[in-house]
């Protein structure tokens, strides 16, 4: 079945630093792929998506590019700030008409200023 | 809009009671799920319902049961409480039609507790 294999954390880094979460995945077909974000105390939101291969998404000076030959999906942001801090989920959403998706453990970043 | 909405925010349960989370979405979606998370596990699917009238087990949904009471509403009842229970519970919903993208908005979440 689906599944997303996402690197472990927590992270923490200083603010304006570099930022890379892998993320790979394992799926038939030509899933979406999804990152969300978690803030403390609060619900998932969307960061950014890509529904084909080599598309990249963008969001907040977040990126990431669906590549089809490696099945990678890394986030990537080149300097971060203290409200970066949360945790962010790799996902993927499958070729059926359920619509659900698959998520990643989620990594902890924690920024200090 | 208020999105996702669910109640409680917070519940501690004994183990052995029951008790019933609420969902409700006013984005006129057809596909809702319920999720679990727990530390190290990311979120996993207990129950969803693609379309209103439609529910199906997802990936942990020993446990529990849902009920898609209308094309707003999806609750998910625990009918016996076990501690490994204890988690926070999301639920989101989707416009769930192909022509769509099919973002998933999640509600706040409501973290339960099982002593």
């Amino acid at each position: 079945g689906d599944s997303v294999t996402q690197m472990e954390g927590p992270v923490t880094l200083s603010e304006e630093a570099f930022l890379t979460i892998n993320c790979t995945y394992t799926a038939t077909g030509y899933p979406s792929l999804f990152w969300y974000v978690q803030y403390p105390g609060e619900g998932l939101q969307l960061l950014l998506k890509a529904t084909k291969a080599d598309d990249k998404g963008s969001n907040k000076g977040f990126e990431a590019t669906y590549r089809k030959e490696t099945t990678s999906f890394h986030l990537e942001k080149g300097s971060v700030q203290v409200s970066d801090s949360a945790v962010y989920f790799c996902a993927l959403r499958g070729v059926a008409n359920d619509y659900k998706l698959s998520f990643g453990a989620g990594t902890t970043v924690t920024v200090r200023a | 809009n208020a999105g996702v909405t669910q109640t409680p925010k917070f519940q501690v349960l004994k183990t052995g009671q029951s008790m019933t989370l609420q969902c409700a979405q006013d984005m006129n979606h057809n596909s809702m799920y319920w999720y679990r998370q727990d530390p190290g596990m990311g979120l996993r699917l207990i129950y969803y319902s693609a379309s209103e009238g439609t529910t199906d087990k997802g990936e942990v949904p020993n446990g529990y049961n849902v009920s898609r009471l209308n094309k707003r509403e999806f609750s998910l009842r625990l009918e016996s409480a076990a501690p490994s229970q204890t988690s926070v519970y999301f639920c989101a919903s989707t416009l769930g039609h192909q022509s769509s993208y099919n973002e998933q908005f999640f509600g706040p979440g409501t973290r339960l507790t099982v002593l």
